[in-house]
């Protein structure tokens, strides 16, 4: 079976840092996606990681840790717009995308 | 514009009567899929099409048929709607099968009264 994990819900200051973890457990590994999805809209691109180490795009960052079953995604200089669900996906196999129950980001000034 | 468009956004019916909700891209992806998110905001793979041919039918029951005239277009058919069924229905594509991004329709709400 296949398992996602990450935290339900997170609060930040604007201008701060934040990180949200996801923990995986699935038969097999092709890649880990990070989406961002804003209330009442579709999901959205944000990064793919399938070799270990940090991936770095402007002020969003993914690491992954295949060894661990382990990835972050790193948001600098938070902003109002960054309020949105996060989700972490695993593509297990072939075709097939994971996804984990989302991680609410609150942005507060 | 280059998308992923669906038809209706929204969508309010009675139980057991039968709808369809109807997905376009016109990014020439070669795979498609349909995805339900439920009232906790859970996405969860429904069926995966490449080149109008199944690939994934994820325990979905066979109230819901997919069907891919072609491989722009991936229509969802569900008869004798169920409460249960009250979500919203995301469409997506890639330009390829496995790991590789997905770009997603503005989704469809449906609700089942």
């Amino acid at each position: 079976g296949q398992n996602i994990d990450q935290p339900t819900e997170m609060t930040a200051t604007e201008g701060a840092i934040v990180q949200i973890n996801c923990t995986y457990q699935t038969s097999g590994f092709n890649g880990l996606f990070w989406y961002q999805q804003h209330a009442g809209e579709a999901p959205t691109f944000l990064s793919y990681n399938v070799l270990d180490g940090l991936e770095e795009k402007g002020r969003f960052s993914s690491f992954l840790s295949r060894s661990k079953g382990y990835s972050y995604l790193l948001l600098k200089e938070l902003q109002m717009k960054d309020s949105a669900s996060y989700l972490c996906a695993v593509t297990p196999g072939y075709s097939t995308l994971t996804f984990g129950k989302g991680t609410m980001l609150l942005v507060s000034p | 514009d280059t998308a992923v468009s669906q038809t209706p956004k929204y969508l309010v019916t009675q139980m057991g009567n039968d709808k369809s909700i109807k997905c376009e891209q016109n990014l020439g992806h070669d795979t498609m899929y349909w995805y339900k998110q439920d009232s906790k905001k859970f996405l969860k793979i429904m069926f995966s099409y490449n080149n109008k041919e199944l690939i994934i039918n994820e325990t979905v029951p066979n109230r819901f048929s997919p069907k891919s005239p072609d491989k722009a277009h991936l229509n969802l058919h569900i008869n004798s709607l169920e409460l249960g069924d009250s979500a919203v229905y995301f469409c997506a594509s890639s330009h390829e099968q496995g790991a590789d991004e997905q770009f997603f329709g503005p989704g469809t709400r449906l609700t089942v009264l």
